[in-house]
């Protein structure tokens, strides 16, 4: 069984401009969250998605926008990136789309730097 | 903003000592999750505890979810140098698809 897994691992960018992420799901997860875990803070929810729709979002302004493939992996997309962007993103599938209690499997993050 | 407040944010122990971490929130959660992190790689699911008064033992492991919903323990015996790492606790919110974390307990233990 092949874990969540995300590229790239690091990325640096300069301010202003556009980045894409992505993450493979779990084996048979199909529905994707998106983190955005800054230097020395807990994971903060961007938003999920589930059948290639999103169907709920964090407090994270429209630039940070995603996409669910047929296949379950996704993107997150950011643009004209600020500095205060700079964190570790996390994706985490799992296999529903809501609902009390769910086993949620995180990948090992993208870490973005952004100057 | 953090609904959960997590305490103390950093604690370095010896190996053999026990601890005990809190995760406090004024909210209620249908449920609460911890999860321990280290470096360059994403969370993972130690428990998840749902009734409150809950207690739920793994190997040295000991976690409560208080009577009210609104708060849990972690607590830790004879700690080994392995138990190092970043520990959040996350709330799960009645709708039930996002996490809610907190700032996290980096707890460090020495041989």
């Amino acid at each position: 069984e092949t874990g969540v897994t995300q590229s790239p691992t690091h990325l640096i960018k300069t301010r202003g401009q556009q980045v894409t992420l992505r993450c493979s799901s779990q084996s048979g997860h199909n529905t994707v969250s998106w983190y955005q875990q800054a230097l020395g803070q807990g994971p903060q929810f961007i938003f999920q998605y589930y059948r290639e729709e999103e169907n709920g979002r964090g407090n994270f302004p429209p630039r940070f926008s995603g996409l669910q493939f047929p296949n379950y992996s996704s993107e997150l997309n950011v643009n004209a990136l600020e500095l205060d962007d700079s964190a570790l993103y996390l994706c985490a599938s799992r296999p529903g789309p809501s609902g009390g209690v769910y086993e949620q499997y995180f990948g090992p993050g993208t870490r973005l730097t952004v100057t | 903003t953090q609904l959960l407040e997590q305490s103390p944010q950093f604690l370095s122990i010896q190996e053999g000592e026990n601890l005990t971490v809190y995760c406090n929130s004024s909210s209620v959660f249908s449920s609460l999750q911890w999860y321990r992190q280290e470096p360059g790689e994403g969370p993972v699911l130690l428990v998840t505890v749902v009734t409150g008064g809950e207690v739920k033992k793994l190997k040295r492991l000991t976690f409560q979810f208080g009577d009210a919903r609104k708060d849990s323990s972690l607590h830790i015996t004879a700690a080994q140098p392995g138990d190092t790492g970043l520990y959040l606790c996350a709330g799960v919110e009645n709708s039930g698809y996002a996490l809610n974390f907190g700032k996290g307990t980096s707890l460090l233990v020495t041989p």
